[in-house]
């Protein structure tokens, strides 16, 4: 199995830009989260996937993010229009029995 | 496992030696937790978990302990070596399918 796979790997954009995050879960997960990293703040959930249907989105900064799963193995996350205090490793997660996750590379974003 | 900002706790150790990372969790109704590690450059890898109904787990080179009474989990990692470094942290789930992470503990392990 290849894992959970997230594109791209790096994202340098600059302020005011669009910026979307891709990601394919496990193949059968039915359970998708999306986590942001920083150094001051650690591992946030952002928002999570039952079944391609948003559960809770309740750790989504603003209104700037969102985030869709259009179907069973693709998931975005998307940032507009992006902002400095975005960057940070975000990472995508999935799981098939509710509790063990497990996590892709990240995309490691900078917005200037 | 609380969020220690810009500053990670750090743990170093001989290689060949045992460790012992701690993590103190808040929420007494959690009933999942897990250990994750994370090396630089990459995403959190699953190492062990671990149900309130037990007390200790074993797994290869790696054991979870659990105490329920002070909210207390530790990972111990027998006979460390280099590729044990890394960042590692804790996670609980009480219910809703989400987990909340520690702020990690660095494990740096000298040859």
């Amino acid at each position: 199995d290849a894992g959970v796979i997230q594109s791209p790997r790096h994202e340098v954009t600059e302020m005011g830009q669009e910026v979307t995050l891709r990601c394919k879960p496990i193949s059968g997960h039915d359970y998708l989260f999306w986590y942001r990293q920083t150094m001051m703040r650690g591992l946030e959930l952002l928002i999570y996937f039952n079944n391609n249907v948003p559960i809770d989105d309740s750790g989504m900064p603003e209104d700037r993010f969102s985030a869709k799963m259009p179907n069973a193995s693709f998931s975005t996350l998307k940032i507009q229009p992006s902002e400095p205090r975005d960057s940070a490793v975000y990472f995508c997660a999935s799981s098939s029995d509710q509790e063990t996750q497990y996590f892709g590379p990240g995309t490691r974003l900078l917005v200037l | 496992g609380e969020s220690v900002g810009l500053h990670l706790p750090t743990l170093s150790v001989q290689e060949g030696d045992n460790s012992i990372i701690n993590c103190a969790y808040s929420n007494s109704a959690s009933d999942y937790f897990i250990w994750y590690k994370q090396e630089s450059g990459k995403g959190p890898q699953f190492i062990i978990d671990i149900r309130s109904n037990m007390d200790k787990r074993q797994g290869q080179r790696v054991t979870v302990l659990l105490n329920k009474t002070v909210k207390h989990l530790s990972l111990q990692i027998a006979a460390t070596q280099p590729g044990d470094s890394a960042v590692y942290f804790c996670a609980e789930e009480a219910g809703g399918n989400m987990l909340t992470f520690g702020g990690g503990t660095r494990l740096m392990v000298k040859p």
